[in-house]
């Protein structure tokens, strides 16, 4: 089973702010298999970002994703009031599909 | 809009068998080369995915939970559904259906259900 690990466990920013979240993983992903999702309190997550880099519909190009191997990137470019959240890495080239603990985004 | 909708007890007795429905809106899952699958979170913690149906019946499970889940589908109700036997309170969740984004095996889930906490206690 392949663990990612996501760092840091908290980032305090303020909006405006550009966050760089990581995630690493215990062995190589394909880049094709690395997704990243938001989620908020009560909600369901969102996928943002799939294939390490394409962003899912909808989603606003502040948000980019990058990375390859055992190391990959989520950057939030300019923080906007409601990116505030946690935000959890994916691969799902291995069987089984594993997540990360998750990073929460938070107002400084 | 692809819609999805769990829908079960919020409720189950430890060594009972949990029990969800995912009913399937604004899309069909006949025939449609998506995959669908069950996620759980378990209160303030991370997500955990159980498993993944194919419409022709191909089904894959985390290894961790495989011999107690069966996931199926009903295509003439459009739903799909999550049988989970011998729970415990470590089964204590929300539990997620979702639809991949792209066809194949191998997608990311782009489509969610809103989520439905079960508790497992007796």
């Amino acid at each position: 089973e392949i663990v990612l690990t996501q760092s840091p466990g908290t980032l305090s920013l303020s909006p405006g702010d550009r966050a760089t979240l990581s995630c690493r993983a215990s062995q190589s992903v394909s880049s094709t298999y690395l997704a990243w999702y938001q989620q908020k309190p009560g909600q369901a997550p969102r996928l943002l970002i799939y294939g390490a880099s394409r962003r899912a519909p909808g989603i606003p190009d502040r948000f980019s994703g990058s990375g390859s191997g055992t190391d990959f990137t989520l950057t939030i470019s300019r923080l906007e009031p409601e990116d505030f959240a946690v935000y959890y890495c994916q691969q799902y080239g291995s069987s089984p599909q594993t997540f990360g603990q998750g990073t929460k985004v938070e107002i400084k | 809009q692809l819609q999805l909708q769990e829908s079960g007890p919020g409720l189950v007795q430890p060594s009972e068998t949990l029990s969800l429905t995912c009913t399937v809106s604004g899309g069909s899952i006949r025939s449609s080369s998506y995959y669908w699958g069950w996620i759980r979170q378990p209160p303030g913690k991370g997500l955990e995915w159980i498993g993944t149906i194919y419409d022709g019946g191909s089904t894959y499970y985390n290894p961790s939970l495989k011999s107690r889940v069966i996931i199926s589908v009903h295509t003439s109700k459009n739903q799909f559904s999550l049988k989970l036997s011998s729970v415990t309170a470590a089964d204590t969740a929300v539990y997620f259906c979702a639809r991949h984004l792209e066809y194949g095996r191998k997608a990311a889930s782009g489509y969610w259900g809103q989520g439905t906490l079960v508790a497992v206690s007796s």
